[in-house]
């Protein structure tokens, strides 16, 4: 079966610009969760989707963050406007129940740089 | 926080078993224990977790002990492509605590 997808995978922008991620889960997987690495720092939880509907988005820095799952697949992720402390890896997951008897499967992530 | 810790890192040679260590003292009872991997400038990977038994997969065993304080994760013959930063996590099946928590990891350097 094809993995999780992000697009794109690297993303250079300007502060205070628009990027909008894109994560394609593992088909049939209604739980997509958002992770990032900002530099230097852990991997920090985002937000959790089950289908289209928020099941937890405790973990979104700002309102400058916007998921969306219209329709339960695909989701993105729009940063707007951006900011310099934004930079750093935006890792996208699945799995098909919320607990998972094997965990999450990971996209490679984006790498998003503000400058 | 992580409600896990891990040495910063450690190494093995090639071929020979790689034991990562992992406390988590105040882990309850509905929590299991995870180990994922991210090997550089991949994703994490998912490698195995248990509730209290031991478990065995293709990649790894885990070895829990019985208070279920501490695991062990080890990789039975370790390669070069095993270096990576490994993380144990523990986590509930449901609710607010179904997230994964990472932390700082180990660093484990697979030598030639």
């Amino acid at each position: 079966e094809a993995g999780v997808t992000q697009f794109p995978s690297h993303s250079v922008i300007e502060k205070g610009q628009t990027v909008t991620l894109r994560c394609d889960p593992i088909s049939g997987h209604d739980n997509l969760y958002w992770y990032r690495r900002v530099m230097g720092k852990e991997i920090k939880f985002l937000l959790h989707f089950v289908k289209e509907s928020k099941q937890d988005e405790s973990g979104m820095p700002n309102n400058r963050f916007l998921a969306e799952r219209t329709g339960g697949t695909y989701s993105t992720l729009k940063v707007q406007p951006a900011e310099l402390e934004d930079s750093g890896v935006y890792f996208c997951a699945s799995s098909l129940r919320q607990g998972g008897t094997y965990g999450y499967t990971f996209g490679s992530g984006t790498r998003l740089t503000v400058v | 926080d992580a409600k896990t810790t891990q040495p910063p890192s450690m190494d093995c040679a090639e071929g020979r078993a790689a034991n990562l260590p992992c406390n988590h003292s105040t882990i309850s009872g509905n929590e299991y224990v995870y180990w994922y991997r991210q090997i550089h400038s991949q994703g994490p990977q998912y490698i195995i977790h248990g509730l209290k038994n031991n478990e065995t997969n293709e990649m790894a065993s885990l070895i829990i002990t019985e208070d279920r304080k501490s695991s062990t994760l080890i990789l039975p013959h370790a390669t070069l492509r095993d270096t990576a930063v490994y993380y144990c996590i523990v986590r509930s099946h449901t609710g607010a605590n179904s997230k994964l928590t990472f932390g700082k990891g180990i660093t484990l350097s697979v030598r030639p």
